[in-house]
């Protein structure tokens, strides 16, 4: 089993609908949960970041954490073509080492 | 946010040369850097972590003879490729994190996408 399963995708939804991202992980070491936005040949831009469990809602984003099921997710509200990319899940330690998921690769239609 | 600048953002270079990838932070000191390697439709791969005036460690199956690590400031990182090969070409990307603030997230270079003819 990977430390963290990530559904690839691809995932292609109309304009304005909500996207639902998630991520599994096996290692409970993990305490610092992070969603990456990776537009096509450009280094990984941080969307949120997560400490232990909980919820964090920044603007049409939210991240949820559940460290008792070992699941992350990301939601996007009233998407837009512009959230086209791949969206990477990413985790870690107390040694701040980056695991990541393979990417889930989001298609907004207009 | 805080800005990591990454140079060269692509580079092409003939078989058996080596190549030199600069990673700086920009406006945070950052003790420990992250060389991570990324090929086509696939995640990032932690390659090494460099540490300030120290030597890196290394990620299992990485040749830190292939791969040099240079971190000689608090604010610099440097990967080498030596003797580069056509199977070393891929995107890499550092990261570094602002030492000074704890329990921060990590912020990314823009990569070094690397071709070997």
């Amino acid at each position: 089993q990977k430390e963290v399963e990530q559904d690839p995708g691809p995932l292609s939804v109309p304009e304005g609908a909500i996207v639902s991202l998630n991520c599994t992980y096996s290692n409970s070491a993990f305490q610092y949960f992070m969603w990456y936005r990776q537009y096509s040949r450009k280094g990984p831009e941080l969307l949120m970041y997560t400490y232990s469990s909980g919820n964090k809602e920044d603007g049409r984003f939210t991240a949820q954490v559940d460290k008792s099921s070992k699941y992350i997710s990301l939601f996007i509200r009233d998407s837009q073509p512009s959230d086209s990319a791949t969206y990477l899940c990413a985790m870690s330690g107390s040694n701040y080492k980056l695991t990541f998921g393979k990417g889930t690769l989001l298609t907004v239609n207009p | 946010g805080a800005v990591v600048s990454q140079h060269p953002s692509r580079v092409i270079c003939k078989s058996g040369t080596s190549v030199k990838i600069e990673c700086r932070s920009l406006d945070f000191q950052a003790t420990t850097m992250f060389w991570y390697r990324q090929f086509p439709k696939q995640s990032l791969m932690l390659m090494a972590t460099s540490n300030e005036g120290s030597k890196a460690t290394y990620e299992q199956g990485v040749e830190k003879d292939k791969f040099l690590i240079n971190h000689a400031s608090l604010t610099l990182s440097t990967l080498t490729v030596t003797s580069a090969h056509p199977e070393d070409s891929s995107f890499y990307i550092c990261s570094a994190r602002d030492h000074g603030r704890a329990n921060t997230e990590a912020f990314f270079g823009q990569g070094t996408r690397l071709t070997v003819v």
